[in-house]
């Protein structure tokens, strides 16, 4: 199976901050990956599939970019409801998952 | 609007079984395929089975795989995952997922578009 690597495990940023997290993995996956966030207690939520289209609905501060086997999340202006956890995951082939970033309040 | 509703879940004393089910609504059932994602307490997502549209295709993790068997009725809009032989590790969140299918470059994967709100197995003597 593929293995899919996120730094940094955890990050402590203010509302307003530009937030980057980043997804390894360990071979190519071309573009097949997505971003989920879940909030503690709910089901994750999609916000970005094949790297980076947005699914409809979700902000447009949220972007994702990359190919191949590193990719980015950013977020341009954490905003208070973004202090989640947030997911890669790879659909090249049998599906895995990043072990996650926390994102909390400084 | 889409909802996907899991039930069954429960404590269970390891070697036992349990069935999950999945009610699905607001979507035409059958055109879409299903998964099921597991996450342990504290933990993170796992990957455990998927079916496609019409049940006639399934895949699993290699840690289920014959152990969990993975089904549906179109007629009731319903996703199961029968859970067989169960171990401590397999205690978690199930979720229940509809796939979303993106094609780029000529290839087409998955996505997880919809989430049900998960349902807690405990695996426990």
């Amino acid at each position: 199976d593929i293995q899919m690597t996120q730094s940094p495990s955890s990050l402590s940023a203010s509302v307003g901050d530009r937030v980057t997290i980043t997804c390894r993995a360990s071979q190519s996956i071309r573009n097949f990956l997505n971003w989920y966030q879940q909030k503690p207690g709910k089901a994750p939520k999609i916000l970005i599939y094949g790297a980076s289209s947005l699914q409809s609905g979700v902000p447009s501060r949220f972007s994702g970019s990359g190919s191949g086997t590193d990719f980015t999340l950013t977020i341009s202006s954490l905003q208070p409801e973004d202090f989640a956890t947030y997911f890669c995951q790879q659909s090249y082939t049998t599906l895995t998952f990043g072990p996650g970033t926390k994102v909390d309040i400084k | 609007e889409v909802q996907l509703v899991e039930s069954g879940g429960g404590l269970v004393q390891p070697g036992g079984s349990l069935r999950l089910s999945c009610a699905a609504s607001g979507f035409t059932f059958s055109s879409y395929w299903m998964h099921w994602v597991r996450q342990a307490p504290g933990r993170g997502l796992v990957w455990v089975s998927q079916t496609d549209g019409d049940g006639s295709s399934t895949t699993y993790a290699d840690s289920v795989k014959g152990r969990f068997t993975i089904s549906r009725d179109n007629a009731k809009n319903t996703l199961y995952l029968q859970m067989n032989s169960l171990r401590a590790e397999d205690t978690a969140v199930y979720y229940c997922v509809r796939a979303l299918r993106y094609c780029n470059g000529g290839s087409c994967r998955s996505t997880f578009d919809y989430w049900g709100q998960g349902t807690l197995v405990t695996v426990s003597s």
